[in-house]
């Protein structure tokens, strides 16, 4: 059963940064790349970036650029998410979601992390 | 970036009717457009990949079609656990967009 469980909500202050990790299982860690979706209250899906976890290369969104990390640690088969510098327009209910390579879909998804960023 | 354009934005239906959302790319994607349903507060879940094929699970009153730039999600038989939010989503290249979403409701 595949599953993506991810950490819980966090609040943080403008300027700060949050770490989110997505913890995978039930199938093969390094066959897919790991993205992060999120979504501000009441808007559409905006897709963030993704890291292979066989290879640990990144693509990220230009607008995230320089203030998004993406990570992984084969160990326990979690990928994280960390973004600097935040600002209350980044509060939105993050998500990581798998995607096959051959096939791109994102089949399964974590069940949602809300970052609230207030002062 | 490829830009997704859904139609309508919302819609009310009645159980037991069909219903046909469009998603405009703003260039040609081939088939590489994936349909997912929200409901409020959970993550979104794969209805349709490369434009009309049904993910494991999905029941068959969902269908997909279109290539190149026009593409439909067609509802037949509207249940009462269909009245939720509909996105389209380029996989065709980077970064990944997401229409604005469809609304589905009572």
């Amino acid at each position: 059963q595949v599953l993506l469980v991810q950490s819980g909500g966090e609040v943080k202050k403008p300027g700060s940064s949050v770490r989110v990790s997505c913890k995978t299982s039930g199938y093969p860690f390094t066959d897919y790349s790991l993205h992060w979706v999120r979504q501000a209250p009441g808007q559409g899906p905006e897709w963030m970036g993704y890291i292979s976890p066989l290879k640990g290369n990144t693509n990220y969104a230009q607008n995230l650029q320089g203030r998004v990390t993406m990570t992984t640690d084969t160990s326990t088969d979690t990928v994280y998410m960390e973004l600097g510098s935040l600002r209350p327009d980044d509060t939105a209910v993050y998500f990581c979601a798998r995607e096959q390579w051959l096939v791109p879909k994102f089949d399964y998804w974590g069940q949602g992390t809300l970052v609230t960023v207030s002062s | 970036d490829i830009q997704m354009t859904q139609s309508p934005s919302s819609l009310s239906a009645s159980v037991g009717d069909s219903v046909t959302i469009i998603c405009r790319a703003s260039q040609s994607i081939s088939r590489s457009l994936n349909w997912y349903q929200q409901e409020p507060g959970k993550a979104p879940k794969l209805l349709i990949f490369s434009a009309s094929s049904l993910h494991s699970g999905v029941p068959s009153r969902f269908s997909g079609g279109g290539s190149g730039t026009v593409f439909t999600l067609t509802i037949t038989s509207l249940q009462p656990a269909d009245f939720a939010t509909y996105y389209c989503q380029q996989s065709f290249s980077y970064p990944r967009t997401f229409g604005q979403g469809t609304k589905v409701d009572i």
